[in-house]
């Protein structure tokens, strides 16, 4: 069975870019996560969705940052203008029912 | 919202000692206690986990307590070998089984 798969895996930007990041999660699962894992840290939930819905994205800074999961499927995190606060590793995870995650392999973003 | 504190940020053991992890958590509501190890350079992976049901759970040299009485739980890790070094984070879920994360405990195995 294939595992959570996200692309790019690496991205560097100039302060004020826009990046999306892409995550395809194991089949069958009904929540998607995205976490922000600054270097050295635990992972910091921004959004979760349950099928195409949003349960929670009190932690997404909603003024720069979106996330849709438009079939319950896939889904994509934007990031508008991109801060140098932003420099961190960008993990989603699925699960389902809310139990065990399973996690991506990340995409690691430098902002210049 | 619900905090999750992490109480040993780094721990050194001996090969074959056992380890101990402590977590703290706020929430009455949190219902689901997993265990995740993340390995240099790489994501996390789940590694056991325990539901408020149960106050203890064990899976091969991995033993998971609970006490909610005092909202704590812990991961004892048995006859530690090198490639149990590695972070460890604890987390709960709560009401819409919304995760949140400790803050990670390095943990090393000397040979």
């Amino acid at each position: 069975e294939a595992g959570v798969t996200q692309s790019p895996r690496y991205a560097v930007l100039q302060e004020g870019q826009a990046v999306s990041f892409w995550c395809d999660p194991i089949s069958g699962h009904d929540t998607l996560y995205w976490y922000q894992q600054p270097r050295d840290q635990g992972p910091q939930l921004l959004v979760y969705f349950r099928d195409e819905a949003v349960i929670d994205n009190s932690q997404l800074p909603s003024d720069r940052f979106s996330a849709v999961r438009p079939k319950g499927t896939n889904s994509t995190l934007k990031i508008q203008s991109a801060k140098q606060g932003d420099t961190a590793t960008y993990l989603c995870a699925s699960s389902f029912h809310g139990f065990e995650q399973y996690f991506g392999p990340g995409t690691r973003l430098t902002v210049l | 919202g619900e905090k999750v504190e992490q109480h040993e940020s780094t721990l050194s053991v001996r090969e074959g000692d056992s380890a101990v992890i402590n977590c703290t958590y706020t929430d009455t509501a949190s219902s689901y206690f997993p265990w995740y190890k993340q390995e240099a350079g790489k994501s996390l992976h789940f590694v056991i986990d325990i539901r408020s049901n149960v106050d203890r759970k064990q899976s091969q040299r991995l033993i998971v307590l609970l006490d909610k009485k005092a909202k704590r739980f812990s991961l004892h890790i048995t006859a530690t070998q090198p490639e149990d070094s590695a972070i460890y984070f604890c987390a709960t879920s709560g009401g819409n089984y919304k995760p949140t994360f400790g803050k990670g405990t390095s943990l090393v195995v000397h040979p």
